[in-house]
């Protein structure tokens, strides 16, 4: 049972357009997710995160919203960049201790 | 901030071999530590955590154990790897006993361990 789901494994953006990557779940009782950045044989990098009493957290070029009622987030970058390029994960609690993540998105910015 | 340190960084071992592997976190007190696996293609898949020493919590029945000798070592083994070990493994913190206010269930990754069992 995938409780966190990233239906789109990849996604190619140009160089200085907006990338927005998608995430679904599944347990209401999830109330804080989170983002993370993964670059090949690299371990995953903190992004952005956001609790489930706000629907916007805004870090420089990342912004994630948060719909509840559909029970989706989603990822903005802004503009897009070749450094950027990179495997993408959501994650989400509802259990103190664990994180849930999902299958990843790979992203491609290209010039 | 904390620093979190795994090795080997890379690990080729024959079926049927042992398997250990060491995570330490500088930086922190207390944390709660977690080893997940990538498998290739596929999403984070949480192994173990600890919130204590010799404190053990698995998540998935297999072919691994875990041990935290000290608070801020992680260690990861088996007796006898199997072909379905593959995969890259991730050590993480999460800072204290819980996030500070604000950042939950943050947690932040090592630098990862490729093993290949041929």
């Amino acid at each position: 049972d995938q409780q966190v789901k990233q239906n789109s494994p990849s996604l190619s953006v140009q160089e200085g357009r907006i990338s927005i990557l998608n995430c679904d779940y599944t347990n209401s009782m999830f109330d804080y997710f989170l983002w993370y950045k993964k670059y090949p044989a690299e371990g995953p990098t903190f992004l952005i995160s956001i609790s489930s009493i706000k629907d916007k957290n805004e870090d420089g070029r990342f912004t994630v919203f948060l719909n509840k009622s559909a029970k989706h987030l989603s990822l903005h970058i802004v503009p897009s960049q070749p450094g950027d390029s990179a495997v993408y994960f959501c994650a989400a609690s509802a259990v103190r201790n664990k994180l849930i993540f999902g299958t990843g998105t790979r992203l491609q910015v290209f010039p | 901030s904390q620093t979190i340190h795994q090795w080997p960084a890379t690990l080729v071992q024959p079926v049927g071999s042992p398997l250990s592997l060491e995570c330490t976190v500088e930086g922190t007190s207390n944390p709660n530590l977690y080893w997940y696996r990538q498998a290739a293609g596929r999403g984070l898949q949480l192994l173990f955590y600890s919130v204590g020493i010799g404190q053990i919590s698995s998540e998935v029945p297999q072919n691994l154990s875990a041990s935290r000798p000290q608070d801020r070592q992680f260690i990861l083994s088996s007796k006898k790897l199997l072909l379905s070990d593959s995969g890259f493994y991730l050590c993480a913190c999460r800072q204290g006993r819980f996030g500070l206010a604000g950042t939950q269930e943050t947690q932040y990754f090592g630098p990862g361990t490729r093993l290949l069992v041929l």
